[in-house]
């Protein structure tokens, strides 16, 4: 079983920092399956980022997705007020389905 | 707009069975090119996969769930639902009801029900 671990796991910023999540696959996957949720208290989750860089329906182009093989990252290049939240990364695939175990961006 | 809703219990007491529907507006439950899926966050923890299926009668559960978990639909009802059976304090947290296509993607949730095992 592959194993997502995310770092840190409290990000503190203030708005209009940047700020760089990491995702660390256990072994080498597929980039085209990793995607990212933003998590938020009293609302939907949100898909964010799928194939690693794509951008879901409706997104700021501030959330950027990359990396490739067994290392990938969720950068928000300016923090606004409301993308202060809780992200996950998942593997997903006909088979696949993990989770990583967060990273919380919280206002500095 | 497609959205869903989780309603049910917040509290359960220990050994009891919980039940959730999630309720699909704007939008069928009967997709060709969907799962309907259930996501728990337990407390303190990371998001679980509970289990998925879709109105075609294709289901799966998460194998550490399985001898306690039942997904079922009322697509007259644009509904679906998860019995999990014998309630324990591990399994309080937030659930969450969504949509997933056939690789396990999820471009759609619901806002989360929070339930409470306790006596």
């Amino acid at each position: 079983e592959i194993v997502l671990t995310q770092s840190p796991g409290t990000l503190s910023l203030s708005p209009g920092e940047r700020a760089t999540l990491s995702c660390r696959a256990s072994q080498s996957v597929s980039s085209s399956f990793l995607a990212w949720y933003q998590l938020k208290p009293g609302q939907a989750p949100r898909l964010l980022i799928y194939g690693a860089s794509t951008r879901a329906t409706g997104i700021p182009d501030r959330f950027s997705g990359s990396g490739s093989g067994t290392d990938f990252s969720l950068t928000i290049s300016r923090l606004e007020p409301e993308d202060f939240a809780v992200f996950y990364c998942q593997l997903y695939g006909i088979s696949l389905l993990t989770f990583g175990g967060g990273t919380k961006v919280e206002i500095k | 707009q497609v959205k869903l809703q989780e309603s049910g219990p917040r509290l359960v007491k220990p050994s009891q069975t919980l039940s959730l529907i999630c309720t699909v507006s704007g939008g069928s439950l009967s997709s060709d090119s969907h799962y309907w899926v259930w996501i728990r966050q337990p407390a303190g923890e990371g998001l679980e996969w509970i289990g998925r299926f879709s109105t075609s009668g294709i289901t799966k559960y998460n194998s550490s769930l399985t001898s306690r978990v039942t997904m079922s639909v009322d697509t007259s009802k644009n509904q679906f639902s998860l019995t999990l059976t014998s309630m324990t304090a591990a399994d309080t947290g937030l659930y969450y009801c969504a949509r997933g296509n056939f690789g396990n993607l999820f471009d759609l949730w619901g806002q989360g029900t929070p339930v409470t095992v306790s006596s």
